[in-house]
């Protein structure tokens, strides 16, 4: 076990809908990764979070959103879901700073187990 | 990019051999990392390797940086079934972003 907690482990829902994907991070961590793995595209970073504020925005669709909460979790919003968004959803978390990513030093993720979401 | 390239996409190997897989990147980097992802599962840190650092060590495992060439390489000796997996270089520069890793297959 990891300490970061990821809900649900599967998903099955049809084109067109809404999921929402729950992450927890490790205890003492600030900061929220999401990524999402696919066959084709590999391990795409997402967005990330660090104490509620939105820090860094890689390669997600307008179609996604997120948010991380006051007690640090987070939530991965997907919707009008296609069939190319079926894939691995993974959050990590670490004890990042508040500065961008990286600038101070080291930033080693520790990831969940992931979310397997099937848009059928 | 930002993110880490590997090489080779797949590699084949039988048990106590070396495995050594390579890792470019283009920008410039604070430092590297490394991950094991053991299949459908979440990546597992392995190692990391700083700017100013040309070689590290790690139980079976040793990474070394080449900042001039943007490159730096894992290697795992005497490999064991149990090291199964992909691995994945991120450089952190910036966003932590990952190619699309090696996939290694040991047999016994």
């Amino acid at each position: 076990d990891s300490g970061v907690t990821q809900t649900p482990k599967h998903l099955i829902t049809a084109t067109g809908q809404r999921v929402t994907l729950r992450c927890s991070p490790r205890s003492g961590d600030l900061s929220v990764y999401w990524y999402q793995q696919s066959l084709d595209q590999g391990l795409q970073f997402l967005i990330q979070y660090y104490n509620g504020e939105e820090r860094a925005k890689g390669n997600i669709l307008e179609r996604f959103s997120a948010q991380q909460f006051p007690d640090l979790h987070s939530e991965l919003n997907l919707s009008s879901l296609e069939l190319g968004d079926s894939a691995l959803y993974f959050c990590a978390s670490s004890v990042a700073t508040g500065l961008r990513f990286g600038s101070s030093g080291a930033n080693v993720l520790t990831f969940g187990a992931g979310s397997r979401l099937t848009v059928l | 990019s930002q993110q880490g390239e590997e090489d080779p996409q797949a590699l084949s190997i039988q048990e106590g051999e070396n495995a050594t897989m390579n890792c470019s990147y283009k920008t410039s980097i604070n430092n590297l990392q490394w991950y094991r992802q053991n299949s459908g599962r979440g990546l597992v840190h392995l190692i990391l390797i700083r700017s100013n650092e040309r070689e590290k060590h790690s139980g079976r495992l040793r990474v070394t940086l080449d900042t001039s060439k943007k490159s730096s390489s894992l290697l795992i000796t005497a490999s064991r079934a149990a090291d199964t997996a992909s691995y994945f270089c991120a450089n952190s520069g910036y966003a932590l972003n990952f190619g699309k890793g090696t996939s290694l297959l040991v047999t016994p």
